[in-house]
Parts: C-alpha cells; structure tokens; sequence
C-alpha cells in the first residue's frame, strides 16, 4: 500500500525565505504526482502536477521535483510572502494495477509566513 | 468555466442521524471524487465515479456510507446512521483532462 510522509508537519518563516517541503512515497508505480495548496475552510487548490516521466515543473515561486527512484519530491518556494500561508499536500496518482487512478495523500505541511 | 460546487458548507448532527452531502462536478467531467478529510489528515478517497458507474469504491463504508451519481452529472452522497468518527470535511472533486484535479470547498460534517 502506497504510504505518502510530508516533512516538516509545520514551518514557520519570516517573509522573504527561500524554503523547501519535503514528500516521500514508498511505492514508485506512480502516474503522476500532484502538489495542492489548502487554505483554512477551503478545499484544495493544484499548484503543479508532475507526470511520472518528468522531473520538474515551475510556476512562478513554485519549483517541484520528482525523483522515482528515491521515492522523493519536493516543492520549492522562492522569496516566501505572508500570502503563501497555508497548508501544502501532495498527491500521487497511482499506477498500479489495484489500485490504478487512486490518488494518496499526505497529512500536509503547514506553513506559516510571517511579515 | 464555473468550479465544483458543493452543499451545504457545513452541517452539525447528532450521531445516528442521517446526512446527505451534494456535488455539481465542473461541466463535461466525466470522472468525479468524493474524498473524507480529517482533521489534521490528507484526504481519503471514498469513492470514484465515471459518469453514472462506480469505478473504486473499495474504501467507502458500505454499512453506513452511499453515494449516487444519476446521469452522470451532479451526486450526492449520504451516511446513514453517522457516527462521532464521521466528523470530516467531504471534498468532491473532478478532473479536467491534464489530470490536474479541481476540488470543490468541501462540506465539514460534525456530529455530535
């Protein structure tokens, strides 16, 4: 069963921080791999989606990795501002024959940047 | 292009009453999602629809949990009796074609 771990559970930064979310997956028969931003009473926004054959994807501040074979990504967030608050979760798509298209979750990270 | 729409926002019951939840997926998504969310927790997928059949619904809990997507559009899903366990926020959810998945802001259910 595919296992999702986000590392830190909770980071607080002042404005301005480079900083880096962690996800690990212990079953590499992924689809593709999605990064999600959730905001306190609200549902889950998608920030970047890697495939399985890529390596990363950017969008503006956002940069997210993807490394299969060590079962890692991670979300890069370039010059932090008090509007990125918010708890991030990546997802995984699943590839495997059981449970193909199923998506896992991790608990998220919560982020806090403060002015 | 309108989002996925849900209702009611939040609702309060007592345990072993009934409750039903609603989702309107973005238009001419075909495949819809109603995952439970815990607090403190990722969400966990319920059940998966492809228009009006269910592809996974392996991890739903029959015996009190059941959900219905009639002509393969909007759905709605109902728990029956609830218990304390069941206080979550359910997200619904769709796909567009890139995979990216939109969620709806989700319904929190406390009970009570």
């Amino acid at each position: 069963k595919q296992e999702v771990t986000q590392i830190p559970a909770a980071l607080s930064v002042p404005e301005g921080e480079n900083l880096v979310l962690n996800c690990s997956f212990t079953d590499s028969a992924i689809y593709n791999l999605q990064w999600f931003r959730q905001d306190p009473g609200k549902g889950l926004t998608s920030l970047l989606l890697i495939q399985s054959s890529q390596r990363e994807q950017t969008s503006g501040r956002l940069n997210a990795s993807l490394d299969k074979s060590s079962g890692r990504s991670t979300l890069y967030i370039a010059a932090s501002q008090p509007g990125d608050s918010a708890t991030y979760l990546c997802a995984l798509k699943s590839d495997r024959g059981s449970t193909l298209g199923r998506l896992y979750f991790g608990r998220g990270t919560q982020l806090t940047v403060w002015p | 292009e309108a989002g996925v729409a849900q209702s009611p926002r939040y609702k309060i019951i007592e345990k072993r009453q009934s409750v039903a939840f609603w989702c309107n997926p973005i238009s001419g998504h075909a495949t819809l999602y109603w995952y439970q969310q815990i607090l403190g927790q990722g969400p966990k997928l319920l059940i998966q629809f492809q228009n009006n059949g269910v592809v996974d619904d392996s991890q739903l809990p029959k015996d009190r949990f059941s959900a219905e997507r009639l002509k393969g559009v909007d759905s709605t899903l109902k728990i029956q009796p609830a218990k304390l366990e069941d206080s979550a926020v359910y997200l619904c959810a769709s796909p567009a074609g890139s995979d990216t998945q939109y969620f709806g802001p989700g319904t929190r259910l406390t009970v009570l």
